[in-house]
């Protein structure tokens, strides 16, 4: 089934440092959806991104996509400790199901 | 609005016994899913509900799983028997209209079966 992929599996950085995750995923989407999730709570939806879209952006998130190499990026500029957290994409498939399946998430450690 | 409430926030039960775990969903919203969520396999969607109605519930594990959602402001997953296995946090997420768009999620259930 599909499903995104995140990477890495974790990132550690400094404050004030940019952190970029990237998904990729297999079949043809129709929306690519970017989640956090903070320790010991529910994910929380933070950007939506459709096929026909390129680059989203939200405060200090910045969200590009790039169909022909099936692959998705998510980039926080100037971290806060507040940003740790464990980020999901969520990727439907245009060719089947269009419910939405997770990938295994990046875990960010941001350092004060 | 309250956002998306789940209960019981922890469940400790011992293995065997049926164990109920409830949702609301956002006032307003079509569709409702249930997820699991492990170390070991990440987040699973166990079954999807749109207009009260399971749409997909290829998720679910085994028979000993069921979910209801007698009306559009409630909804339950059901496990009978537990088993030790069956330890994880459960999500219950609601959205607007579709599979496709945001979900709102709860703040999950914390089941640990002994």
């Amino acid at each position: 089934s599909q499903q995104g992929e995140e990477d890495p599996q974790a990132l550690s950085i400094q404050e004030g440092e940019n952190a970029t995750m990237n998904c990729s995923y297999k079949t043809s989407i129709n929306n690519l959806q970017w989640y956090r999730q903070n320790s010991g709570r529910g994910l929380v939806h933070l950007i939506l991104i459709r096929s026909n879209e390129r680059e989203k952006h939200s405060g200090r998130l910045r969200v590009t996509l790039d169909t022909s190499k099936k692959s998705s990026s998510l980039l926080i500029t100037a971290s806060r400790a507040a940003d740790t957290a464990s980020y999901f994409c969520a990727t439907d498939s245009s060719g089947g199901s269009y419910i939405p399946t997770f990938g295994r998430g990046t875990s960010l450690i941001v350092h004060p | 609005d309250a956002g998306v409430i789940q209960s019981p926030r922890h469940e400790v039960t011992e293995m065997g016994q049926e164990v109920t775990l409830r949702c609301k969903p956002i006032s307003g919203h079509n569709s409702l899913f249930w997820y699991r969520q492990t170390m070991m396999r990440g987040l699973e969607l166990l079954i999807y509900f749109n207009n009260n109605v399971p749409i997909d519930d290829s998720g679910m594990p085994e028979d000993r799983f069921s979910a209801k959602m007698p009306n559009a402001s409630f909804s339950t997953l059901k496990i009978q028997p537990s088993e030790p296995r069956d330890s994880a946090v459960y999500f219950c997420a609601s959205s607007p209209s579709g599979a496709y768009n945001e979900q709102f999620f709860g703040p999950g259930t914390r089941l640990t079966v002994l």
